[in-house]
């Protein structure tokens, strides 16, 4: 089982459609959360971290429920320059070693 | 540019050779990190830095990569006896030290082995 799961997608929204991203995390130690944005052949860029409270940034809203291991990211209103693929991502640390553990991405284009 | 950067951003290389790739962080940036990152899935860690303290190598794929930050700044990934299964980006990111502060991430250098 891989350690971040995501629906691979692709999602193909509309203008202005409102579409949700899961995400499972199978280490119960995780300490942190985040999705990060890719566009192709691009490198990946922070998006937000998600908090046990749930956090907005805009159109962007993140949740993370800590007891079900599960992650969630909800775009309102989606724009085209929304399209990319979309990582989640958790920070565990054991010690001193840090490491953040990507999922696959799911992938987003939003057509005109 | 301040931001992260790597040296080359390509390189095509034949199943065999060494190759070594180069990564400068944000210059106020004390962690270093190594991902490779394959077709269709995400980035996988691979090393980590603290200025130059290699804190975390178990995932390096195998006992042909190894990674160096001699003096806490620049960083080298190195790959002996390329194999075609080594064709990937191989991304660099850097942090600040304090908690679990964001990484930022270098625009990758993508290795062809033929």
């Amino acid at each position: 089982r891989k350690e971040v799961e995501q629906d691979p997608g692709p999602f193909n929204v509309p203008e202005g459609a409102t579409v949700a991203f899961n995400c499972t995390y199978s280490n119960s130690a995780s300490q942190s959360f985040f999705w990060y944005r890719q566009d192709c052949r691009k490198e990946p860029k922070l998006l937000m971290s998600v908090y046990s409270s749930g956090n907005e940034d805009g159109r962007f809203t993140a949740q993370l429920n800590r007891a079900s291991q599960y992650i969630s990211l909800l775009i309102r209103d989606s724009k085209l320059s929304d399209s990319a693929t979309y990582l989640c991502v958790v920070n565990t640390i054991t010690g001193s070693a840090r490491q953040l553990t990507f999922g696959s991405g799911t992938q987003l284009t939003v057509l005109p | 540019d301040t931001g992260v950067s790597q040296d080359p951003r390509h390189k095509i290389t034949k199943r065999g050779q060494n190759v070594t790739f180069r990564c400068d962080p944000i210059s106020e940036h004390n962690r270093l990190y190594w991902y490779r990152q394959t077709l269709g899935q995400g980035p996988e860690f691979l090393t980590y830095f603290q200025n130059e303290a290699q804190l975390e190598k178990s995932r390096l794929l195998s006992d042909r990569f190894s990674a160096e930050r001699p003096k806490g700044s620049f960083s080298t990934l190195e790959i002996q006896r390329t194999e075609q299964g080594d064709s990937a980006m191989y991304l660099c990111a850097s942090s600040f030290h304090l908690g679990l502060s964001e990484q930022y991430f270098g625009p990758g250098t993508r290795l062809t082995v033929t």
